[in-house]
């Protein structure tokens, strides 16, 4: 069991909008603006999408954003493309003892 | 550019040790955090910890007992080792590397299967 809590799908039209939920607790998601959102491609290394919360790397598409609402993060990813369709996972300092924790993930299909 | 290559063997014997290695190429390991994340097939990441290039570690809590990181930046490399490995270690094993203690991974390798299995 993850300790931050994904949906295991969404599923999205081209061209569309999604949400995909990272709820943790106060003492991870809550507590901290450390959120970090990867993209991963079947086979693939993860790759970096968001950091902090709502920052995005060099490179990364601003159809990808991240939001943060008390103790669950969020990642939209607006005008949906066949190439967006992949795993998505969420990740988050905790503290001092557990200090990284990443979510199960969350599969969105591009229909 | 900056990349990571894992090495060591794919196939260990239960109750053995996991042993593998992280090249860094096009880029100075000094002075960034180095980590190990790991991916059973078909499931979720789960962080096994990070190594500074002072040799501080951090370690995930549910296997900080059988886990120990090194660094070689004389050769550019860092390493895990994970005792009395079972099934449930069986993964793709991933080294990253983030800016800060508590930067984000940028830069990836490829990620090497493991598999536990006599």
């Amino acid at each position: 069991q993850s300790a931050l809590t994904q949906p295991a799908s969404v599923s999205g039209s081209p061209g569309q909008s999604i949400t995909i939920s990272c709820t943790g607790t106060s003492s991870d998601v809550g507590s901290y603006n450390l959120v970090s959102w990867y993209q991963q491609h079947p086979g693939k290394a993860p790759k970096l999408m968001i950091y902090e919360g709502s920052k995005r790397p060099s490179g990364v598409s601003n159809r990808f954003s991240g939001s943060k609402s008390g103790n669950t993060a969020s990642l939209t990813i607006s005008g949906l493309q066949a190439e967006d369709e992949a795993d998505y996972y969420c990740c988050s300092y905790a503290n001092s003892s557990t200090h990284v924790v990443f979510g199960g993930g969350t599969k969105l299909t591009v229909l | 550019q900056v990349q990571l290559q894992e090495s060591g063997p794919g196939l260990v014997k239960p109750s053995e040790t996991l042993s593998l290695t992280c090249t860094v190429s096009g880029g100075s390991i000094n002075s960034y955090y180095w980590s190990w994340i790991r991916q059973p097939a078909g499931k979720g990441l789960e962080w096994i910890g990070r190594i500074y290039t002072s040799g501080s570690t951090n370690y995930n809590p549910s296997l900080k007992s059988r886990v120990t990181m090194s660094v070689d930046t004389s050769k550019n490399q860092f390493s895990l080792k994970l005792t009395s490995v079972t099934a449930a270690d069986t993964a793709v094993y991933y080294c990253a590397r983030a800016g800060g203690y508590n930067s984000p991974w940028v830069y990836w390798g490829q990620g090497t299967l493991v598999t536990v299995s006599s």
